[in-house]
């Protein structure tokens, strides 16, 4: 069965970093484009990054282009979220989710999700 | 940016139905907006209900299904379940780039 596991969360000062990752399995990772999506505390759904099936495509969300990179490696089935310069605002739950299809479909399955914290 | 709209709450009684709506600051909602709608219980992550307007995945209960109403994407319930209290998020594409909306508070009371 489809499993998607997200780690890497915790609490960072502003303007610091942190990297989430994300381990997949269950279905052939190197096919599938993979999203970060995030909610902040009482908040609605944003998405944040997605990444094409071989990592050659890469798009972010305004609120976060320039400090987030997304990025994957095939070979160990995990994709990542490198957060830099680290905004209270991006305090949220960050979920990772499979892509059923590049470009025309959004999401299927979805990880349990990995909480950042940024707060001095 | 385009803007998606929800209603914040709405309450459903043990075996009613109910419609919950999903509307664009830009225009009619159409099928080619691909139209989303993910239920997400407390502490937990979002489940994909439907997508493309109507297409349920495996996981999603029959009692639910998608439709376009009116201008707007609509996701109905009927026979609600206590287990289906829940918040409800609407997505739709605008040429590629996705916008949520705001999320119904759905309360089966």
């Amino acid at each position: 069965q489809v499993q998607l596991v997200e780690s890497g969360g915790g609490v960072v000062q502003p303007g610091r970093s942190l990297r989430l990752s994300c381990a997949a399995s269950g279905f052939i990772f190197s096919y599938y484009a993979m999203y970060w999506v995030r909610q902040a505390p009482g908040k609605g759904l944003e998405w944040v990054a997605v990444i094409s099936h071989d990592g050659s495509n890469k798009y972010y969300a305004d609120s976060v282009k320039g400090r987030f990179t997304i990025s994957r490696d095939n070979s160990k089935n995990t994709f990542y979220l490198q957060m830099n310069s680290l905004r209270a605002d991006d305090t949220a739950v960050y979920f990772c989710a499979r892509n059923p299809q590049w470009l025309v479909r959004f999401v299927d399955y979805w990880g349990q999700g990995t909480l950042v914290t940024v707060s001095s | 940016q385009a803007v998606v709209t929800q209603e914040p709450s709405l309450t459903v009684s043990p075996g009613g139905t109910v419609t919950l709506t999903c509307d664009s600051s830009t225009g009619a909602v159409t099928s080619g907006h691909y139209p989303y709608w993910f239920q997400q219980k407390p502490g937990q992550a979002p489940k994909t209900l439907i997508y493309d307007t109507t297409n349920k995945h495996s996981w999603t209960p029959a009692r639910f299904s998608g439709s376009l109403l009116g201008g707007k994407a609509a996701l109905t319930l009927s026979g609600a379940q206590p287990e289906d209290e829940a918040d409800y998020y609407c997505l739709l594409s605008y040429s590629g780039a996705w916008v949520f909306g705001g999320g119904t508070k759905l309360t089966v009371l």
